[in-house]
């Protein structure tokens, strides 16, 4: 099993839609998370940072799940401008705190 | 307010030439770390450092090597170019092992 997964999708989503997407990992030990953002040939961007239950910031909702161990990401009211990949980043610590990347979900937003 | 700050943004090689990838952070960061992404695919790490003249293997190491021998800078060397090596190269930092990382806009890297 990948230390960290993602559906690597795309989501294709109309305008104004809600959309969830969740990542899983496998070291029950990791405390961190992030969700990040990369456009397409740029480099990722941190969204959010996941520290305890969760945390929400506008239309963004991070939730931690420790007994599943999965984190998700809302986005309610979808924008055009949010059509991005999302990757997420637990920590861990097997290797001396280092974040795993997962391999991202791409979303795209239509009109 | 730089950040982190990669050059050259873009190169191409040859098979069996070697450059290297300069990487400096301006933000007193301890970590910093090297990874590559090929199209399509998310990110794996190369190599990474947790202070000067510490470095450490990630997933996908042979090929590279780096050096820390201050805070500010991580170069990474490739020693004997090969097509496999083709991808975008991403420099990151961030404070503790903890933080979030910070990452430079990356260099394309072709080697025909």
């Amino acid at each position: 099993r990948k230390e960290v997964e993602q559906d690597p999708g795309p989501f294709n989503v109309p305008e104004g839609a809600t959309v969830a997407f969740n990542c899983t990992y496998s070291n029950s030990a990791s405390q961190s998370f992030f969700w990040y953002r990369q456009d397409c040939r740029k480099e990722p961007k941190l969204l959010m940072s996941v520290y305890s239950s969760g945390n929400e910031d506008g239309r963004f909702t991070a939730q931690l799940n420790r007994a599943s161990q999965y984190i998700s990401l809302l986005i309610r009211d979808s924008k055009l401008s949010d059509s991005a990949t999302y990757l997420c980043g637990p920590m861990n610590n097997n290797a001396g705190n280092m974040l795993t990347f997962g391999g991202g979900t791409r979303l795209m937003v239509k009109p | 307010n730089a950040g982190v700050t990669q050059t050259p943004k873009f190169r191409i090689l040859k098979i069996g030439q070697s450059m290297t990838l300069q990487c400096t952070q301006d933000m007193n960061h301890n970590y910093m770390y090297w990874y590559r992404q090929d199209p399509g695919m998310g990110l794996k790490l190369i190599y990474y450092s947790v202070g000067a003249g510490i470095t450490d293997k990630g997933e996908v190491p042979n090929g590279y090597n780096v050096s820390r021998s201050t805070t500010e800078d991580f170069p990474l060397r490739l020693e004997l170019a090969a097509p496999s090596q083709t991808s975008v190269y991403f420099c990151a930092s961030s404070r503790t092992g903890n933080q979030p990382q910070h990452f430079g806009d990356g260099t394309r890297l072709s080697i025909l």
